[in-house]
């Protein structure tokens, strides 16, 4: 079945390490990639987005995400993570000739100073 | 600055009232979305619209019914709120470009209670 995935519910790290969140999708052709985050209480924010062209995208607050397509992958990494980064963050696609936007489960992430 | 707003951030109902949850953006958009979010986070599509005197229902089945009168404007309305409709409901719209809807922007969302 067609379908997001984000195989991390729950991901707690130190302030200062380095970040990971994965998100595979399983669609034929490539469709458009999303990361959103969101505080508690709080809309969704665009972190970042992947339409074509370099692999490798910048967003804001210092994330980026890789599209893979050979792995059916865009994962989400920050360098060195904040305290204020702790939120629930959405992978999601807009499949190749919809116009559906369709979200991975979240992934919570947890800071510790 | 271009935004979407929703009002209210919050709501505690009795049930069998009727309530509007308002949606406005000043983004220019043609397409406007409602979502609802259970607690587990997932998000549901509910209604959506492609312009004006447009609405469509989403994947998710809902008391829910909405209105586009105006482009920048997209309430949703519960007749009688029950417990069951307790939840987040969060506004969005997105762009066309390039022969596409593509990018979606959301409003802070409107958190309600039913008691």
């Amino acid at each position: 079945a067609q379908s997001v995935t984000q195989p991390d519910i729950h991901i707690t790290v130190s302030e200062g390490a380095s970040l990971e969140l994965r998100c595979n999708y399983s669609y034929g052709a490539t469709p458009y990639l999303f990361w959103y985050v969101q505080s508690p209480g709080q809309g969704l924010q665009l972190l970042l987005k992947y339409f074509s062209g370099d692999t490798l995208v910048q967003g804001i607050k210092g994330f980026e995400a890789e599209f893979k397509r050979s792995q059916s992958s865009f994962n989400l990494r920050k360098p060195s993570v904040h305290w204020s980064d702790a939120a629930e963050y959405f992978c999601a696609v807009v499949p190749y000739n919809t116009d559906k936007l369709i979200f991975g489960t979240g992934t919570r992430l947890q800071v510790f100073p | 600055e271009a935004d979407i707003y929703q009002t209210p951030r919050y709501l505690v109902i009795g049930t069998g009232k009727k309530i509007t949850l308002e949606c406005s953006q000043t983004m220019g958009h043609d397409k406007m979305y409602w979502y609802q979010q259970d607690p587990g986070m997932e998000l549901h599509l509910i209604h959506y619209s492609y312009g004006v005197n447009s609405t469509e229902k989403g994947d998710l089945s809902s008391e829910s019914t909405v209105s586009r009168i105006r482009t920048e404007h997209f309430p949703l309305t519960l007749e009688s709120a029950r417990p069951s409709h307790t939840s987040q409901y969060l506004c969005a719209s997105s762009e066309f470009t390039g022969g596409r809807w593509d990018t979606q922007y959301f409003g802070p969302g409107t958190r309600l209670t039913v008691l």
